[in-house]
């Protein structure tokens, strides 16, 4: 059974600092790995999708990359803002778990200016 | 505009009382599924769907069932609802179920249902 740990927990940094949120899956015969931003009480918006023949997927300040062989994906946000405070979640899709989507508990990021 | 919608919103009922929450997309998706959203336990995967009338459980399935009789629409339904079953629901779909490539698998959701069992 896929599982996916997340880490930090928790992360609470000022304006302006780059930060990195880790991802890590132990079936390592994903489709793809995305990431979701959640805010609270709201629905989940996708953020970048890693196809599992990918290393890394950019958007704007988001860099995302992928190391299917270790079970790891990391989210880089450069500069961060206030407006990025929000629940970062990754989700691996597929592989052994035929069909499956298992999230992990997700990293609750405060971003103060 | 392409969407996942969800139907109720909001949800207050009683423990036995069977109910259903519809999920439509309109993006012509294969894959469908179902999750919900518990504080500390995350998002579980409760069903999924590959295509029409081909559904297999999530992780978290027990007391749930699903159909999938058209494309687009895949309903949850709790035939005797319990307390435990609080919680936030949300429907996904993807064009694909299988590996695809490009964007084939990536997951699109619905604004979630808030459902409440007395």
């Amino acid at each position: 059974k896929q599982e996916v740990t997340q880490i930090p927990a928790a992360l609470s940094v000022p304006e302006g600092e780059n930060l990195v949120l880790n991802c890590s899956f132990t079936d390592s015969a994903i489709y793809n790995l995305q990431w979701f931003r959640q805010d609270p009480g709201k629905g989940l918006t996708s953020l970048l999708l890693i196809q599992s023949s990918q290393r890394e997927q950019t958007s704007g300040r988001l860099n995302a990359s992928l190391d299917k062989s270790s079970g790891r994906s990391t989210l880089y946000i450069a500069a961060s803002q206030p407006g990025d405070s929000a629940t970062y979640l990754c989700a691996a899709f597929g592989g052994t778990s035929y069909g499956k989507l298992t999230f992990g508990q997700g990293t609750i990021l405060t971003v103060h200016p | 505009e392409a969407q996942v919608t969800q139907n109720p919103r909001y949800l207050i009922t009683v423990t036995g009382k069977k109910l259903t929450v519809t999920c439509s997309q309109n993006m012509n998706h294969e894959y469908m599924s179902w999750y919900r959203q518990d504080p500390g336990l995350g998002l579980r995967q409760i069903y999924y769907s590959m295509n029409v009338e081909v559904t297999d459980k999530g992780d978290v399935p027990e007391g749930y069932k699903v159909s999938r009789k058209e494309k687009r629409n895949f309903p949850l339904i709790l035939e005797s609802p319990s307390p435990n079953q609080t919680s936030l629901y949300f429907c996904a779909s993807s064009l694909r179920g299988l590996a695809g490539g490009g964007s084939y698998n990536e997951q699109f959701f619905g604004p979630g249902t808030r459902l409440t069992v007395l």
